[in-house]
Parts: structure tokens; sequence; C-alpha cells
């Protein structure tokens, strides 16, 4: 049962277009959702975060949505650059762990 | 600090043997994750540590893994025997907290087993 669901295995953009990556889960008992970027051959790094008490958190060109009652967050990348291609998970914590989802890998187009 | 370092880097192994992964957390960090990462299901959590007890071992998949963490400095999986389905890329990472605070990861053990 996958508690963090990442629907999008990819997504291809434009190069200064924005990226638009959704994640989606099921147990209102988390508290705190992040997203990673992970390139090949290299653990993931943690990229931003947001509060459940919070919808939005803005991070330069990265910023992620909360939407508690539909249990969806998004990351909004503007403007998408080549160096952001990477796969990127979205995490949500509570219930004592941290739950990934699969992934989605990006790739901006030049 | 260099960050959490995992060794090996790579590992093949024959259908069989016994296979064991290594990780240093970043000190100071009371948290330690092991991670598996697949195409199918992406970073599954294995298994996570605090202070060095074994916190939450449901997602390891069968009796033929363990872990330990004999001090906060030092962790290992175990796969004992190993088999095809392991291949995947393991990830240790460790933490502050859980709750919060984000997770750090080491470049993870690339485990092919033929």
């Amino acid at each position: 049962d996958q508690q963090v669901k990442q629907n999008s295995p990819s997504l291809s953009v434009q190069e200064g277009r924005i990226s638009i990556l959704n994640c989606d889960y099921t147990n209102s008992m988390f508290d705190y959702f992040l997203w990673y970027k992970k390139y090949p051959a290299e653990g993931p790094t943690f990229l931003i975060s947001i509060s459940s008490i919070k919808d939005k958190n803005e991070d330069g060109r990265f910023t992620v949505f909360l939407n508690k009652s539909a249990k969806h967050l998004s990351l909004h990348i503007v403007p998408s650059q080549p160096g952001d291609s990477a796969v990127y998970f979205c995490a949500a914590s509570g219930l004592g762990k941290l739950v990934f989802g699969a992934g989605t890998i990006l790739r901006v187009k030049s | 600090d260099a960050g959490v370092i995992q060794s090996p880097r790579h590992e093949v192994t024959e259908m069989g043997q016994e296979v064991t992964l290594r990780c240093k957390p970043i000190s100071g960090h009371d948290y330690l994750f092991w991670y598996r990462q697949t195409m199918m299901r992406g970073l599954e959590l294995l298994i996570y540590f605090n202070n060095n007890v074994p916190i939450d071992d449901s997602g390891m998949p069968e009796d033929r893994f363990s872990a330990k963490m004999p001090n906060a400095s030092f962790s290992t999986l175990k796969i004992q025997p190993s088999e095809p389905r392991d291949s995947a890329v393991y990830f240790c990472a460790s933490s502050l907290g859980i709750l919060n605070t984000e997770a750090f990861f080491g470049q993870g053990t690339r485990l092919t087993v033929v």
C-alpha cells in the first residue's frame, strides 16, 4: 500500500517554462512534506519542504504547494533549467517515519 | 563532515552468497535509515534506527534481510542468502530528527545478484 504516490513517471519541459510535479498522499497523519532531487549515481538531496500548517513555501525558483483537503502537493520550478533534469521524489513525514514516492523523472530540454 | 558514507559503491555477487552493506552516518545524527530504490517502487524504507535502536523494520522484505547498528557511527545491512530480485540500489540516510528535518543520503550501493 503506497502512502505517497507520484503518478507521473516522467515529465518533459522546455527550458524557461514551468515544471509542475505532483504528489498525492493517503494518510492525514503526515505533518511534514519534503521534495528531494536525485542525479544519476548520487544519493537524493533535500530540495524544499513544507509543514502541514502552511499551504505554500517558496525558495528561489522552487515553490511547493500543499492542499490538505485534497491530500495533494505539488512542486513548481520556474523557470526550468537544463540542470534541473533529475529524478524528483516527494516524501511525507509522520507516524514515526519518512515515506517516499516512486519518483518523477524531469527532463528539461534546451 | 564528509556526509553519509556507504560502502561498497558497487557489489556484484552470486545468488546464494551473503552480502553486507555498510554505512557511516553523519556525526551527531540520531536517526539512521536504510532505503532500497527500484524502478517499480521507487524509494522503499526498509528499516530505521533511533539512537542505535531499531524502531521500525516493517519494510524489511524477508528474514533474509537483517540490519544492525552496533554504535552511533556504523550500521550494516545484510542479505543472506542473496537472490537476483534483491538487485537494486541501497541507500543509507541519517538525520537529526524524524518529524520535520531533512535526511541526508549517502551515494548508495548498487547491488547486482547474478
